[in-house]
């Protein structure tokens, strides 16, 4: 069983839609949750950083932590073109090593 | 400022031959990170430096991979007689704080 699992898509939804991005991970030593998003021939780039259970909002960006489930979320509203990505969550529990996700392939229709 | 830089870009090389691939992390960056992501994939890590320590080598799938930091800097990674399934996305990250990693936009490497 990987540390994190994480639903590769691909995922395509219209413009303006809610999308729903997951995670489940099995290690409760996980403290410090991340999102990166990375564009078509890019290197990741960080989005959204967590570090308790709850909610953290960024503009149409939400990160959504359940340490009791192991399971994080990460939400976008209001849905773009330029959202088309791929996202991968990254968990760290304090030992410089991130853990990655496969990343979920995200397209969104005009 | 100046990112985290790779090169090459990309690189297609002959199965058996060995090949060097550079990344230039963020100045004043102590951490700095190797991860292969092949295709479909999520980023398998590879090998991590942290200032002075001795380099945390535990992803490197085996011995035909190596890396090295000169100088708490530049950091080489090479792969010695390489195979078809070496082919990916190799990545490289520096950080300063423990957490929040900056990305390079990667090497393609191609093994015919």
């Amino acid at each position: 069983q990987k540390e994190v699992e994480q639903d590769p898509g691909p995922l395509s939804v219209p413009e303006g839609a809610i999308v729903s991005l997951n995670c489940t991970y099995s290690n409760s030593a996980f403290q410090y949750f991340m999102w990166y998003r990375q564009y078509s021939r890019k290197g990741p780039e960080l989005l959204m950083y967590t570090y308790s259970s709850g909610n953290k909002e960024d503009g149409r960006f939400t990160a959504q932590v359940d340490k009791s489930s192991k399971y994080i979320s990460l939400f976008i509203r209001d849905s773009q073109p330029s959202d088309s990505a791929t996202y991968l969550c990254a968990m760290w529990r304090g030992a410089q090593k991130l853990v990655f996700g496969q990343g979920t392939r995200l397209t969104i229709n005009p | 400022g100046a990112g985290v830089s790779q090169s090459p870009s990309n690189k297609v090389t002959e199965k058996g031959k060995d090949v060097e691939l550079r990344c230039d992390p963020i100045s004043g960056h102590t951490a700095l990170y190797w991860y292969r992501q092949s295709l479909g994939q999520g980023l398998e890590f590879l090998i991590y430096f942290q200032g002075n320590s001795a380099p945390d080598k535990s992803g490197l799938p085996s011995d035909r991979f190596s890396a090295e930091r000169t100088g708490g800097s530049v950091s080489t990674l090479t792969i010695q007689r390489t195979q078809q399934e070496d082919s990916a996305v190799y990545l490289c990250a520096s950080s300063l704080a423990a957490d929040t990693q900056y990305f390079g936009p990667g090497t393609r490497l191609t093994v015919l």
